[in-house]
């Protein structure tokens, strides 16, 4: 069946160093989307992810599909503070369905 | 900025109460969705519709019913609550299959 996985499940880093979270499916996606969850907020849309090997950048963010279309990966360089929150990866499939992963949580140690 | 607005943030209900939670959205979507967030589960679907008066079964369902008789309200029930169904529940909306969602409503039934 279809299941979107998510690895790690937690991450603590310095803050200025960098942090990458993967995303992996079982089978071929057709989109990968990436949303962020801060401490007490709700998931907010950062970018979705179309074609094979796409690699997009929001400013310190890097979000990259793999050739496949079953993996995806969340770099982010030099974490600052305002970084800190829950990655989530979401997977989306030709026939709508839509899966998202459990979350990496991000903590940033000052 | 599409809006989602779930009429409560905070919620304490008794064991065995109907619960209504609240989510209207001003974007003139058609999908809208609940799911629940639980540590450690991520996001699990609960219901969703693609339009008025339309309603499909998401992952868990159990427990649980909605009303969409307006396309821009889409209403979760707990038809009697029990301690288990403590949770955040978030509902969200989305047009080409990017999702916004309301701030969530934290649930506890003692």
């Amino acid at each position: 069946g279809q299941q979107v996985m998510q690895i790690p499940q937690y991450q603590h880093v310095q803050e200025g160093e960098d942090f990458t979270t993967y995303c992996n499916s079982s089978t071929t996606l057709s989109n990968i989307q990436w949303y962020k969850q801060r401490p007490g907020g709700h998931p907010v849309f950062l970018i979705q992810l179309v074609k094979s090997g796409e690699v997009k950048k929001q400013k310190r963010l890097t979000f990259q599909f793999g050739e496949a279309k079953k993996n995806s990966s969340l770099h982010i360089t030099a974490t600052q503070t305002t970084d800190v929150g829950t990655y989530f990866c979401a997977g989306l499939w030709r026939d709508d369905k839509i899966i998202f992963g459990k979350g990496t949580r991000l903590h940033i140690l000052p | 900025d599409v809006k989602v607005t779930q009429s409560s943030r905070y919620l304490v209900k008794r064991t065995g109460e109907k619960v209504f939670l609240e989510c209207v959205q001003d974007m003139d979507h058609e999908n809208m969705f609940w799911y629940r967030q639980d540590p450690g589960l991520g996001l699990r679907l609960i219901y969703f519709s693609y339009d008025v008066k339309m309603k499909e079964k998401g992952d868990i369902p159990e427990g649980y019913s909605v009303s969409r008789e307006k396309k821009e309200r889409f209403s979760l029930i707990l038809e009697s609550a029990s301690t288990n169904q403590t949770s955040m529940y978030l509902c969200a909306s989305s047009s080409y299959r990017i999702y916004t969602f309301g701030s969530g409503t934290r649930l506890t039934v003692v």
